[in-house]
């Protein structure tokens, strides 16, 4: 198993663009998840989703897009980049009725 | 008051020592309590849960203290490979994780 992986590893963006960063699992797991993490706070949850075809908001959803038409996928839109997005996203994965959260390695993403 | 809140440290500590972390929470709702441990660079890595009656596993020991509203982790004849952050992590239901901002320990050797 690969587990949850995510690309690209690193991003650099103007103002203003838009790009999709990807996530994909490969252990059949329900609920996937995309968080941010800046200096100082805690990761913050974006968007999260509990099966394919269902998506909801989560702390911090400005900005963002998400959509799942199927298990294994869950990528993450950026609609128009702001500096404020510079930060590393981590998507994460989880199988239904259980805790853990296995998380990808994360997107490291600048915008200028 | 932050949801979840936890001492930034860093803690640096003489290998073999004993160190401890607490780690506070607002809601009293709170259902299910985590320690995540977070390498440099790193994702995040489940390193254990913690239940009411408290629990260990190895060297580590999770405490939860409900009335008070914190949670604990205890780790014994610290070693090296044990620098990370360690992030304590809340869970109110349906996808919301909270996550403390994590404190930072060195084991010095």
């Amino acid at each position: 198993n690969a587990g949850v992986t995510q690309t690209p590893k690193f991003q650099v963006l103007k103002t203003g663009q838009s790009m999709t960063l990807q996530c994909a699992q490969d252990m059949n797991h329900e609920y996937m998840s995309w968080y941010r993490q800046d200096p100082g706070m805690g990761l913050r949850l974006i968007h999260y989703s509990v099966g394919a075809g269902i998506t909801d908001q989560g702390e911090v959803p400005n900005g963002y897009n998400v959509s799942r038409s199927t298990t294994e996928d869950f990528p993450l839109r950026l609609l128009s980049a702001a500096p404020s997005q510079t930060s590393v996203y981590f998507c994460a994965s989880r199988e239904g009725g259980k805790n853990e959260q296995f998380f990808g390695p994360g997107t490291r993403l600048t915008v200028l | 008051r932050k949801e979840v809140e936890q001492d930034p440290g860093p803690f640096n500590v003489p290998e073999g020592a004993t160190v401890a972390f607490n780690c506070t929470y607002s809601n009293s709702a709170s259902q299910s309590f985590f320690w995540y441990r977070q390498d440099c660079r790193k994702e995040p890595k489940l390193l254990m849960s913690v239940y009411s009656s408290g629990n260990e596993d190895g060297r580590f020991t999770a405490q939860l203290n409900r009335a008070s509203q914190y949670i604990s982790l205890l780790i014994r004849d610290s070693k090296l490979s044990d620098s990370a952050t360690y992030l304590c992590v809340v869970h109110f239901g349906n996808e919301k994780l909270t996550f403390g901002t994590g404190t930072r320990l060195t084991i010095i050797p």
